[in-house]
C-alpha cells in the first residue's frame, strides 16, 4: 500500500542550525510529495512540493528533493529561526487521485 | 486566494448533543472536500471525503451515522458529529480541493471537547 514515514521527534534545535527532517515513502507510480507546516492551534499550510523525480521544492528557506531512487523526500534547512517551531507532516498523493496520505508528522522546536 | 474557513474554530458541548461543524472555501469553488480528524501528537486521519451534490465517502472504520458529512454547494461542507461522546473530543480539519484542479487547501481546524 501507500505510506509515508517520518522521522520521529521532536527534533531540538538551536536557532541558526542545520535542519533535516527524514521522509521516505512507499507508493506505487508517481506520486506528488508534499510538505506542510502546522504551527500551535492552526490548521495546516503548504510548505514545498514536488511533483516529479528530481524535482527540488523550494520556500522561506527550506528544500526537499523528490528522490525516486532513494524513495525519500528529505526536508532541509540551512538556518532555523525560532519561528520555525511548529509541526512538519510529509505526504503524498497518487496520480489517480486528489487524498493525500500524511506521515506522523514531526514535531521541531528551536530554541533562541 | 485560497482561503478555506471553519466554523466554529472551538466548540465545547455535553455528552449526548450533535455538533456541526461548518467548511467553506472563500474564494473559489470546491467539488471535492475532504474532513480529518488529528489526534494529539498524532498525524492526520482521512474521515471521509465530500464531494458536492453526491454522498460522501467513509474511510475505513469511520461511522457514517456518527458522522455525518453534507456538502451543498461548491463552496460549504459540514460535519455533524451526532450524539458525541467524549472519545469524540479531538481536531477536525477540513481541506477544499480547488476546482478543475488538484490543489488541495487546509482550514484552520475545530476544537471540539465533549464533557
Amino acid at each position: 500500500g501507500n505510506s509515508v514515514t517520518q522521522m520521529e521527534g521532536p527534533v531540538t534545535l538551536s536557532e541558526e542550525a542545520f535542519l533535516t527532517i527524514n521522509c521516505t515513502y512507499t507508493a506505487t507510480g508517481y506520486p506528488s510529495l508534499f510538505w506542510y507546516v502546522q504551527y500551535p492551534g492552526e490548521g495546516l499550510q503548504l510548505l514545498l512540493k514536488a511533483t516529479k523525480a528530481d524535482d527540488k521544492g523550494s520556500n522561506k528557506g527550506f528544500e526537499a528533493t523528490y528522490r525516486k531512487e532513494t524513495t525519500s523526500f528529505h526536508l532541509e534547512k540551512g538556518s532555523v529561526q525560532v519561528s520555525d517551531s511548529a509541526v512538519y507532516f510529509c505526504a503524498l498523493r497518487r496520480e489517480d487521485t486528489d487524498k493525500l496520505i500524511f506521515g506522523t508528522g514531526t514535531r521541531l522546536q528551536v530554541f533562541p | 486566494g485560497a482561503v478555506v474557513s471553519q466554523h466554529p474554530s472551538r466548540v465545547i458541548c455535553k455528552s449526548g448533543t450533535s455538533v456541526k461543524i461548518e467548511c467553506r472555501s472563500l474564494d473559489f469553488q470546491a467539488t471535492t472536500m475532504f474532513w480529518y480528524r488529528q489526534f494529539p501528537k498524532k498525524s492526520l486521519m482521512l474521515m471521509a471525503t465530500s464531494n458536492e451534490g453526491s454522498k460522501a465517502t467513509y474511510e475505513q472504520g469511520v461511522e457514517k451515522d456518527k458522522f455525518l458529512i453534507n456538502h451543498a454547494s461548491l463552496t460549504l461542507s459540514t460535519l455533524t458529529v451526532t450524539s458525541a461522546h467524549p472519545e469524540d473530543s479531538s481536531f477536525y480539519i477540513c481541506s477544499a480541493v480547488k476546482a478543475g484542479t488538484n490543489e488541495q487547501f487546509f482550514g484552520p481546524g475545530t476544537r471540539l471537547t465533549v464533557l
